[in-house]
């Protein structure tokens, strides 16, 4: 079984430029997360969508984060403009969005804000 | 919402010793329980899970036991390895399949 896709795996940018990460999940997961982690720091969750609805996105900065997930497959996170605390790694992951199943986690894409 | 309190790093160890890292959580409803790893250079996995009060779960030596009257889900291992090193972390799932993280712990054993 193909696991969590993500792409890129490593970004630089400098401050105030846009990026984008993408990620698909793995086929017939209904549940996709994204989170932020930050070295040294366990993950935090940015948004998680339910087929393509938004459950939560509480702790997502909506000033300059925005998330889709279009036809309730793949996902893409953008970031517009970035600042040097977005450095960190996003990590998307997905599961089947039922009751007490397993999160799979993509590789990650490693952001560096200069 | 959910919350975790995980016991501070980094944990040094010499193989063979017993680990035992601590984890507290608050949530509503009733969550599942997770522990996940991180080794070196690589993606977070699943490690083991318990799914309601009283379970074991186990996996690679490692076990947790769902404690629901303490809410906690403490993670141990009889004889660690080098091979253990990585970081851990506590996560319980709570409504709506949401998955809140610990900060994790650093686990480094030496041979």
């Amino acid at each position: 079984e193909a696991g969590v896709a993500q792409s890129p795996r490593y970004k630089i940018i400098e401050k105030r430029q846009s990026v984008a990460f993408w990620c698909n999940p793995i086929s017939g997961h209904a549940t996709l997360y994204w989170y932020q982690q930050i070295l040294g720091q366990g993950p935090k969750l940015l948004i998680q969508f339910q087929n393509n609805g938004v459950v939560d996105d509480s702790q997502l900065p909506k000033d300059r984060f925005s998330a889709e997930r279009l036809k309730g497959v793949d996902s893409t996170l953008k970031i517009q403009p970035a600042k040097l605390e977005d450095s960190a790694v996003y990590l998307c992951a997905s599961s089947l969005g039922v009751d007490r199943v397993e999160a799979f986690f993509g590789q990650g894409t490693r952001l560096t804000v200069v | 919402g959910n919350s975790v309190t995980q016991m501070e790093g980094p944990v040094t160890l010499s193989e063979e010793a017993f680990l035992t890292i601590n984890c507290t959580y608050t949530a509503t409803g009733y969550p599942s329980l997770f522990w996940y790893v991180q080794y070196p250079g690589e993606g977070l996995q699943l490690l083991l899970k318990a799914t309601k009060a009283d379970d074991k779960g186990s996996n690679k030596g490692f076990e947790a036991t769902y404690r629901k009257e303490t809410t906690s889900f403490h993670l141990e291992k009889g004889s660690v390895q080098v091979s253990d090193s990585a970081v851990y972390f506590c996560a319980p799932q709570g409504s709506n399949y949401k998955l809140t993280f610990g900060k994790g712990t650093l686990l480094t054993v030496n041979p």
